[in-house]
């Protein structure tokens, strides 16, 4: 049973980096069959795609985003890793962790979701 | 960047009926890179279609997929209360994005 689980502060202040690590049971990161990424849904609103990783390291994100976004893995730990710089208001968000299969480009489709981790921003 | 559009923006049906859901896309898009989720409030989504027309794993027969080039459309045969929810399409490949979400609630 894939399980991926969330964690990091659910306040962060506004130009301060936001951190959140997704454990992941059931699969391993290292795998080539799929990519692992991030997804935000800011409170009452629709989804976002943040960007993923690829079992080699390579990542890949939103253009929108691009410039404030990391994602790293460790896979000695089966865990991989979001930081996104100088927040504002507009990144509070639920962020998920997702698992994708490998199919082509950048990703494709969500097959396991964490449960969401809500991430607010404010002083 | 492909700009998907979702329509209606909520959808009123009753239990039993059969709803369509619209996904355009604002370039033509091969139907290898759509899919479709389920999200209940509170909840994570859950992946109904992938591939245009493929049912997830789990995924009751009453949903289905269909379309191709611009406009898709994810069908639900007979709706059951566990249905009504907001519904998503995701176009990926060379980029990865959402439409805006429909919201199929009871009337």
């Amino acid at each position: 049973q894939v399980q991926l689980q969330e964690s990091g502060p659910g306040l962060v202040k506004p130009s301060e980096t936001l951190s959140l690590t997704c454990i992941v049971s059931g699969a391993s990161i290292g795998s080539s069959s799929y990519y692992w990424g991030w997804v935000r849904q800011p409170p009452g609103k629709g989804l976002e795609w943040i960007g993923n990783i690829y079992y080699s390291g390579t990542t890949f994100y939103n253009p929108s985003l691009n410039s404030r976004v990391t994602i790293s893995r460790d896979t000695s730990k089966n865990q991989f890793s979001l930081k996104l710089t100088s927040v504002t208001a507009a990144d509070t968000a639920v962020y998920y962790c997702a698992r994708t299969p490998y199919f082509y480009g950048s990703g494709s489709w969500v097959d396991y979701w964490g449960q969401g981790a809500l991430v607010s921003v404010s002083s | 960047e492909v700009v998907l559009t979702q329509s209606p923006g909520t959808l009123s049906l009753s239990p039993g009926e059969r709803a369509t859901l619209s996904c355009r896309a604002s370039q033509r898009i091969s139907s290898d890179y759509l899919a479709w989720y389920q999200q209940q409030p509170g909840q994570a989504p859950r992946l109904l279609i992938y591939r245009a027309s493929n049912r997830a794993t789990g995924i009751p027969d009453r949903f289905s997929g269909s379309g191709s080039g611009t406009d898709f459309t994810l069908t639900v045969s007979r709706l059951e209360l566990e249905d009504f929810a907001v519904y998503y399409c995701q176009r990926y490949g060379s980029s990865i994005t959402f439409g805006q979400g429909t919201r199929l609630e009871i009337k």
